[in-house]
């Protein structure tokens, strides 16, 4: 089992609909949680860190449920800009600390 | 602030020559350096931790002989993939902790190895 998964996709939206992300994590010694938006061939852009309590930026909600070992990443009035990759990261201090990355989920936001 | 320099952002090289990759630091200190590397549609695979002035820690399944990896200063790390062979081609990116901008990514380099 991968430490960090992800729905692959693709998530194919209409501009202005609401789409949601999840992410599971297997270790639950895990302590920083992150979504990162990657543009093709392009290197990932923090979009925002997931806290317990829940935080929003703008559109765009994280969650994190650590009883469940996941996060969430909600989108809402999808724009066409938000096609590309959500990758999400997770922090741990096993063998050392990493960064984790889920595969992605590609999201492509037609007109 | 803390933006992470990576040279070159594409190269293409002959099987069996040599290849090194840059990343600097240029408004911040990066005692620690992630090197990743990325397959197409894949995700991003931490292939070894370099620490300033102390040798790497490689992950499970990664050739320190083939990807030296040297962090000389507190500006600098370089890896370099020795003897490249086609498998290697890939998308190579380096990451450093900042103090507060979180993880901060170089912006790749895609190698090709013909």
């Amino acid at each position: 089992r991968k430490e960090v998964e992800q729905d692959p996709g693709p998530f194919n939206v209409p501009e202005g609909a609401t789409v949601a992300f999840n992410c599971t994590y297997s270790n639950s010694a895990s302590q920083s949680f992150f979504w990162y938006r990657q543009d093709c061939r392009k290197e990932p852009k923090l979009l925002m860190s997931v806290y317990s309590s829940g935080n929003e930026d703008g559109r765009f909600t994280a969650q994190l449920n650590r009883a469940s070992q996941y996060i969430s990443l909600l989108i809402r009035d999808s724009k066409l800009s938000d096609s590309a990759t959500y990758l999400c990261a997770v922090n741990s201090l096993t063998g050392g600390f990493k960064t984790i990355f889920g595969a992605g989920t590609r999201l492509f936001v037609k007109a | 602030g803390a933006v992470v320099s990576q040279h070159p952002s594409r190269v293409i090289c002959k099987s069996g020559t040599s290849v090194k990759i840059e990343c600097r630091s240029l408004d911040f200190q990066a005692t620690t350096m992630f090197w990743y590397r990325q397959f197409p549609k894949q995700s991003l695979m931490l292939m070894a931790t370099s620490n300033e002035g102390s040798k790497a820690t490689y992950e499970q399944g990664v050739e320190k002989d083939k990807f030296l990896i040297n962090h000389a200063s507190l500006t600098l790390s370089t890896l370099t993939v020795t003897s490249a062979h086609p498998e290697d081609s890939s998308f190579y990116i380096c990451s450093a902790r900042t103090e507060n901008y979180g993880y901060t990514f170089g912006s790749g380099t895609r190698l090709t190895v013909v």
